[in-house]
């Protein structure tokens, strides 16, 4: 399943499938960006980072994909599992800047 | 301790009234910063704290919000004459360095309520 941006706030997949999570960010200047996973009553949970250098960047289950021309952010989780029903938040900011810029959020649900 | 803690985690105030929000982040963290999720929404920014020094608050709403660290450890968001639009979940976040790209470690929140 693939949700657009922020016109999406909702994606449902079934348990297995992959999950792709997108952002279109905002400001040309940002050169560090983070997903963040937040369930219900609790704070954000940094999930991965990448910085502008990169282009591509993978952890456990989770891909982040960086596009600099159109401004666009993706997070892919593999083998989506029930554990991983919440809501994402892509991040943004600058070296020298002192807080980060969420975008609005995407909430994953999980199908059995 | 474990991690980012804060108090209380629900908080119901009377429009007029003034609360205090707390936050104790991870021991030893320089960075601290505050933030205001309203429901459906992301966190945004509100201020950032280096040790005890208020380096940004260009988020805080109003003049009615205020916040201190001041012995660089614990930290205080003090909303005054509360209003409707006050509700909102409040979070703090700690980083052990000063950048703004050093991973933030985020505490539960509190949920205002503004009756």
């Amino acid at each position: 399943g693939e949700s657009v941006g922020l016109h999406l706030p909702t994606l449902s997949v079934q348990e297995g499938d992959n999950s792709i999570i997108n952002c279109a960010y905002s400001n040309s200047a940002s050169d560090y960006f983070i997903w963040y996973k937040q369930e219900s009553g609790k704070g954000p949970q940094f999930i991965i980072d990448i910085r502008s250098n990169m282009d591509k960047r993978q952890g456990q289950r989770v891909t982040v994909l960086l596009n600099k021309t159109v401004k666009h952010l993706s997070l892919q989780i593999a083998a989506t599992q029930p554990g991983d029903s919440a809501v994402y938040f892509c991040a943004e900011t600058f070296q020298g800047a002192q807080k980060l810029v969420f975008g609005q959020g995407t909430r994953l649900t999980i199908n059995p | 301790g474990a991690g980012v803690s804060q108090s209380p985690r629900y908080k119901v105030a009377k429009r007029g009234q003034d609360v205090a929000l707390r936050c104790d982040p991870i021991s030893g963290h320089v960075s601290l910063f505050w933030y205001q999720q309203a429901l459906g929404q992301g966190p945004e920014f509100l201020t950032y704290f280096q040790n005890e020094a208020q380096l940004d608050k260009s988020g805080l709403p109003s003049d009615r919000f205020f916040a201190e660290r001041p012995e660089g450890s614990v930290s205080t968001l003090k909303i005054q004459r509360t209003q409707q639009e006050d509700s909102a979940v409040y979070l703090c976040a700690s980083s052990q360095e000063w950048s703004v790209v050093d991973e933030q470690y985020f505490g539960p929140g509190t949920r205002l309520t503004v009756t």
